[in-house]
């Protein structure tokens, strides 16, 4: 049972547009979340995070948003730029454990 | 942060044979795990691997299909038992240095034909 989704395996922005990347949860006790970029024949590489004590996080371009109540989070990258096509996966877990928990990722492509 | 490297980075493999996957560490870590990537679907969670310890496998992993040793704080194996084509995936190491943060290596792409 995947306990993250990611429903959105592709999505295709303009060079300077705002990229919208969504993810769903299902498992309530999930408390930490974060975001990895993966390049072709790269392994993942950690982008952004949040607790679920914040609603947003943000870093530069990007910023996390966090719903809890829907349990439902989201990574904007503004302005989206060619070098952020990538797969983006989002991960979760509970900080009372190791593991995480991945979606299947999204297909980011940003065209020039 | 942490860098990684893992060996090889892809192979071909006939059918019943076994590889063995090796994973490099610039820096001691007690967690390490295994990750396996499917055409098409999440990073899914083979095994956790700590020194000094027997590894941990996740439901619907078992020790004979994938034997891994971890000899030091450095470094572990995985090993891809009598393969089958189904084996075909990206297989990935991780470390967990810091708390709630983990460090991929660029991964093993694997094909059993």
């Amino acid at each position: 049972d995947q306990q993250v989704k990611q429903n959105s395996p592709s999505l295709s922005v303009q060079e300077g547009r705002i990229s919208i990347l969504n993810c769903d949860y299902t498992n309530s006790m999930f408390d930490y979340f974060l975001w990895y970029k993966k390049y072709p024949a790269e392994g993942p590489t950690f982008l952004i995070s949040i607790s679920s004590i914040k609603d947003k996080n943000e870093d530069g371009r990007f910023t996390v948003f966090l719903n809890k109540s829907a349990k439902h989070l989201s990574l904007h990258i503004v302005p989206s730029q060619p070098g952020d096509s990538a797969v983006y996966f989002c991960a979760a877990s509970e900080t009372t454990g190791n593991q995480f928990y991945f979606g299947t990722g999204t297909s980011l492509t940003v065209i020039p | 942060s942490a860098v990684i490297s893992q060996k090889p980075s892809r192979d071909i493999c006939q059918r019943g044979t076994s590889l063995t996957i090796q994973c490099q560490v610039d820096s001691q870590v007690t967690m390490m795990f295994w990750y396996r990537q499917q055409p098409g679907q999440s990073l899914t969670l083979i095994a956790t691997a700590n020194q000094g310890s027997e590894a941990t496998y996740e439901s619907g992993f078992v020790i004979d299909k994938f034997p891994i040793s971890r000899p030091n704080l450095t470094f572990s194996t995985l090993t891809v038992s009598n393969m089958s084509p189904e084996d075909s995936s990206i297989y990935l190491c991780s470390v967990q240095p810091f708390y709630n943060e983990q460090f991929f290596g660029p991964g093993t792409r694997l094909t059993v034909l």
